[in-house]
Formats: C-alpha cells, structure tokens, sequence
C-alpha cells in the first residue's frame, strides 16, 4: 500500500523532554511538510523539505528541528524551547509544482 | 487580511440540499488550489484540486474558480450526514512567492442534518 506513515498516533511527555515524532512516506515524493494543528485551527507550517538534505523554515519554526536523511523520511523533533507543543502533529508529502500534498493520519503530543 | 479566507461557520444544511463553500485568497499569483475534508480528529483528505478558471465536477463535489475575483469554492450537492466534517481550502502561492507550500484558510465546519 502507498502511502505516509506516522507514528505514534499518541504520545505523552514530560516538560523538558525532547520528542522525536516519526514521518515515512513511500509515493516517492520529493516533497515533504510538517504542521501543526491546535484545536478549532488551521494548519500551520512548521518545516519543509524539498529534496534530500535540503530543509525551510516555515512559519512557525522556533523549538523544532528536522533532518531528511532519506527520501522517505522526514522526522520532526519538538525541543523542549517549545513553549506549547500540545498539538496534533501532521505529516505531508507532495508533488510537483501544482504541489498538490497528501497526509498521514498524525501524531497527538499532549505534554504535561 | 488573511491570505487565505473562508466564511465562518459553523455551516448547516439539510440532507440532500446543496451545501456551499467559499474561500478568498489575497496573492493574484495564485496558482494551484485545494479542498481538504478534515474528520473531527482524523487528519485532511484532499477532495478537490483546480488550477484553472471555471468548474471541475468530481461526484457530488463542484470546485468554481474564479481567479479575477480571487475566490474558489466548494459545492457539494445532496448532501449527506457522512459529509458532516471540517472543509479547508489551500492555495499554492507559487514558487516565486513562497517557493513549494501551501497556505491554508482555517476551515468551515458544514453539519448535514438527517
């Protein structure tokens, strides 16, 4: 089956921890996205990668990090400079210049 | 200004009328333009793409675009209680503006009454 992973579905964290949340995709896109999600809003974009070893700051970057190692892999870690990361997580890939971006079924952090 | 606007909500609409959406966006160099469906806590499922003006018509769904006027919309007609969710709509700005991302509006919530 084509698609994107994410894992885990849940996760719980203490403050003061760093979380590493996990995005695979296997469409062989070059394109890959995150974004955060707080209840009741949009989607707001955390980073962006464009190609293998290449990766944008989007608008809300500060207290996130991400590496793309691979082409399939995209992973986020939330730092503990995020001052709230409680949200639902989301990964996404895309394609092209239409950018037309497809995503995986999330991550809900909650830290306490 | 927004750059991506869509009427607030909550939207509700009887079983099997037309259901209809609206989204403005502000960058005239727009060029792409998407309508996701988001469950409530289930992640977006794109539904709709246009990237020229008029209509495209998928099903039940009817995305309009009209870049003069910088508005896309979504029509779904008979609706049904299972197209109850959260509609966002997205634009790609264009490379030169914003180089390979989107910019969603915040969502319109649409409740289909049986």
């Amino acid at each position: 089956d084509g698609g994107i992973t994410q894992s885990p579905k849940y996760l719980f964290r203490k403050e003061g921890q760093n979380v590493t949340l996990s995005c695979e995709q296997n469409l062989n896109h070059d394109a890959m996205y995150w974004y955060r999600q707080d209840p009741g809003q949009g989607l707001r974009l955390i980073y962006y990668s464009q190609i293998v070893n290449d990766f944008q700051k989007g608008d809300i970057a500060e207290g996130y990090s991400v590496s793309r190692e691979k082409k399939e892999s995209f992973p986020l870690t939330v730092t503990s400079a995020q001052k709230n990361p409680t949200a639902f997580y989301l990964c996404a890939s895309g394609t092209g210049s239409i950018n037309e971006q497809y995503f995986g079924p999330g991550t809900r952090l909650t830290v306490t | 200004q927004k750059e991506v606007e869509q009427n607030s909500g909550p939207l509700s609409v009887p079983e099997g009328a037309i259901a209809s959406l609206n989204c403005t966006y502000s960058d005239r160099g727009s060029q792409s333009f998407f309508w996701y469906r988001q469950y409530s806590g289930k992640s977006p499922e794109l539904i709709m793409s246009i990237y020229s003006n008029g209509d495209k018509e998928d099903g039940r769904f009817t995305a309009q675009l009209n870049k003069a006027s910088q508005y896309v919309s979504l029509l779904i007609r008979d609706s049904q209680p299972s197209d109850s969710a959260t509609y966002l709509c997205a634009v790609n700005r264009g490379r030169e503006t914003s180089g390979s991302r989107l910019t969603f509006g915040e969502g319109t919530q649409l409740t289909v009454n049986p």
